[in-house]
C-alpha cells in the first residue's frame, strides 16, 4: 500500500525552528518528486516547497524562501522540511505529497498531515 | 502572481449535476487538476491533467479546461460527494497555485 506518514509537528515558539519528516512506503520513493503543502486552520491549501527525485532541485513559495529547507534521504525513503524563524501565520497542518510525472504534475498521494503551531 | 478563483459554495440536489468553476488567466494553456477534501481528512486527487481520473475515482467525476476556466463536473451527485474542492495549476513564475476552494453541499 502506498503510504506517506508525517511527523515532527507540535507547538513551537515564534522565532523558533522545527523539522518535519515524511516517511514513504509502497512506491519507488527516489523516482518521485515530492512536495510539502500546508493548510492554516479553516483556510485553503497552500503549496510550500518541492524537491526533485534526486534531491538536486528544490523550489519554495516566496514566503518560505530563506526560512525553510526541503531535503530528502532516498536511502531512508524520507522527506524533510526544516523551518526556522517561525511566525504565527506559519501555523498550519503540513502535508507531504508525491508528484505525478515530475515537477509541475499533480499531487497524487497525500499523508495524513502534521500540525505545527507557532505561538 | 498567478491566482485561481472559485465560487465559495455550490449547492446541488442529490442525483443532479454539480459544476465547479476555476478561473485564471489563460488557464486553458496550463494543466488543471482538482482535489476533494472532506472535513478532518487529507485532500484526494480526483482529476489531473484537465480531465484524467486517477485509479479508484468514480466515473461521475469529470473535468474540462479551456480559455480562462477549468470546470469540475460531478454527475449524479451523491451525499458522499459533499466536501471542499480545490483546483490547482502550475505556473512558471509562481509554481504551484491552488484555487480558493468551493464547498459542495448536497441539499
Amino acid at each position: 500500500e502506498v503510504q506517506l506518514l508525517e511527523s515532527g509537528g507540535g507547538l513551537v515558539q515564534s522565532g523558533g525552528s522545527v523539522r518535519l519528516s515524511c516517511a514513504a512506503s509502497g512506491f519507488s520513493f527516489s523516482s518521485y518528486a515530492m512536495s510539502w503543502v500546508r493548510q492554516a486552520p479553516g483556510k485553503g491549501l497552500e503549496w510550500v516547497s518541492s524537491i526533485s527525485g534526486s534531491g538536486d532541485s528544490t523550489y519554495y513559495v516566496a514566503s518560505m524562501k530563506g526560512r525553510s529547507t526541503i531535503s530528502r534521504d532516498n536511502s531512508k525513503n524520507t522527506l524533510y522540511l526544516q523551518m526556522s524563524s517561525l511566525r504565527a501565520d506559519d501555523t498550519a497542518v503540513y502535508y507531504c505529497a508525491n508528484i505525478m510525472r515530475g515537477f509541475g504534475g499533480a499531487f497524487h498521494i497525500w499523508g495524513q498531515g502534521t500540525m505545527v503551531t507557532a505561538s | 502572481s498567478y491566482e485561481l478563483t472559485q465560487p465559495p459554495s455550490v449547492s446541488v440536489s442529490p442525483g443532479q449535476t454539480a459544476s465547479i468553476t476555476c478561473s485564471g488567466y489563460n488557464l486553458g494553456d496550463k494543466y488543471a487538476c482538482w482535489y476533494q477534501q472532506k472535513p478532518g481528512q487529507s485532500p484526494v486527487l480526483v482529476i489531473y491533467e484537465d480531465n484524467k481520473r486517477p485509479s479508484g475515482i468514480p466515473e461521475r467525476f469529470s473535468g474540462s479546461n479551456s480559455g480562462n476556466t477549468a470546470t469540475l463536473t460531478i454527475s449524479g451527485t451523491q451525499a458522499m460527494d459533499e466536501a471542499d474542492y480545490y483546483c490547482q495549476a502550475w505556473d512558471s513564475s509562481t509554481h504551484y497555485v491552488f484555487g480558493t476552494g468551493t464547498k459542495v453541499t448536497a441539499l
